[in-house]
């Protein structure tokens, strides 16, 4: 069965700080792919990546980064130079190809302290 | 219109009573979704619709939940017999496609039950 966890409740970093937000996924296909979102305090949630599993390449946009490593089945996403307006709750989630499903895991929240 | 409209934004109904949730989709998307966010909690997901149709309901969490989609547009909803435990933000989001596309997100209906 498709699982997706982020160990990481709650993080707390100071502004500028670098931090990363971890996720691990189960799934029995070969054929996946990945998201991350954000769901920031107005509550509306924003569509941040998406990665098929075929394509292990990491992804850097500005000031965020994404490290997808299958041997370790993590998608983990960094945050440099991290700044307030990235306080948010982030949610990382998975579909396979063969089920209509997608899974989120229940978010980190992150406090980015000025 | 440009993004995923839903309505109402707030809900505040007698324990008992019927309610329903509707949700526009951005104009061309097929894939419809319906997620629902307890207070604190991740995404839980409800069901899917390509076009009209729904594969797999197995996500709605009773009976007294049902959905259905009409032209390919517009959703609905429908929590019959409402009970406390189904008060939450209800989420709606579109697709292109099915679920290995991006999801647009609706601002999402508060709904509270007395």
């Amino acid at each position: 069965a498709q699982k997706v966890t982020q160990a990481q409740t709650e993080i707390s970093v100071v502004e500028k700080e670098d931090v990363t937000l971890d996720c691990v996924y189960e799934t029995r296909d070969t054929t996946y792919y990945l998201f991350w979102y954000k769901q920031p305090p107005s509550g509306e949630l924003v569509f941040l990546i998406r990665r098929n599993s075929f394509d292990e390449q990491n992804e850097i946009s500005g000031r965020y980064s994404w490290n997808f490593q299958k041997s370790t089945s993590s998608f983990n996403f960094t945050i440099t130079a991290s700044q307030v307006v990235d306080s948010a709750v982030y949610f990382c989630a998975l579909s396979e190809r063969r089920d209509d499903k997608i899974i989120f895991g229940k978010g980190t929240r992150l406090h980015i302290l000025p | 219109g440009a993004g995923v409209s839903q309505s109402p934004s707030n809900k505040v109904t007698e324990k008992g009573k019927d309610v329903e949730l509707r949700c526009d989709p951005i104009s061309g998307h097929t894939a419809l979704y319906w997620y629902r966010q307890s207070l604190g909690q991740g995404l839980e997901f409800l069901i899917y619709f390509q076009g009209n149709s729904a594969p797999d309901k197995s996500g709605l969490p009773s009976d007294r939940f049902s959905a259905e989609r009409t032209g390919g547009s517009v959703s609905t909803l429908t929590i019959q017999r409402t009970q406390q435990e189904d008060s939450a933000v209800y989420l709606c989001a579109s697709s292109l496609a099915r679920t290995n596309y991006e999801q647009y997100f609706g601002p999402g209906t508060r709904l509270t039950v007395t």
